[in-house]
């Protein structure tokens, strides 16, 4: 069973500062790793997507990378701003023998992050 | 592009009640995913369709949940009846599986309460 987790559980840091939030999974047969976000009361927003056959996403100040091999993915944030605060989930989908992706996402439980001015 | 819909955003219920959510997913996408995401924790899948036909419902609670995609585009997630543990976020996601692609797109989800 692919089992994800995220480290650390929350994160406080001063404005300008960068930043990097770790995932890590069980099982390294997956087919995509995807950063979300999450504001408080809100749905999850798509951050990055990483294909396994990937090594990085770049994304305006997000930078992820992933090492499947040994079952880990960063979230580099750089110049952090007050507005980035919020929950960070990361989610992997398996890979069928196929090679096709089984579609489920399995999510870690998140890092908190707060940007204080 | 509209995104993901769901309705209602918020609904309080009282134990036994029956409760139904409502999902529309990104236009032209074939799969769709309820997952329900209890408080401090990542979401869970419940189920996935792809076009009409269900084909992951290995984690919906069948003796009360029970969901629909008729026609392929809109679905409908029921409780019937509802128990204190159903409190939760319960969340639509939608993609386009191609291939090499399986980016998936969340709506706002629905905060269920149950009294």
């Amino acid at each position: 069973k692919q089992e994800v987790t995220q480290i650390p559980a929350a994160l406080s840091v001063p404005e300008g500062e960068n930043l990097v939030l770790n995932c890590s999974f069980t099982d390294s047969a997956i087919y995509n790793l995807q950063w979300f976000r999450q504001d408080p009361g809100k749905g999850l927003t798509s951050l990055l997507l990483i294909q396994s056959s990937q090594r990085e996403q770049t994304s305006g100040r997000l930078n992820a990378s992933l090492d499947k091999s040994s079952g880990r993915s960063t979230l580099y944030i750089a110049a952090s701003q007050p507005g980035d605060s919020a929950t960070y989930l990361c989610a992997v989908t398996l890979i069928f023998a196929g090679g096709t992706s089984y579609g489920k996402l399995t999510f870690g439980q998140g890092t908190i992050l707060t940007v204080h001015p | 592009e509209a995104g993901v819909v769901q309705s209602p955003r918020y609904k309080i219920i009282e134990k036994k009640q029956p409760v139904a959510f409502w999902c529309n997913p990104i236009s032209g996408h074939n799969t769709l995913y309820w997952y329900r995401q209890n408080l401090g924790q990542g979401p869970e899948l419940l189920i996935r369709y792809e076009n009409e036909e269900a084909v992951d419902d290995s984690q919906l609670p069948k003796d009360r949940f029970s969901a629909e995609r008729l026609k392929g585009v809109d679905s409908t997630l029921k409780i019937q009846p509802a128990e204190l543990g159903d409190s939760a976020v319960y969340l639509c996601a939608s993609s386009l599986v191609l291939a090499g692609n399986n980016e998936q797109f969340f709506g706002p989800g629905t905060r269920l309460t149950v009294l």
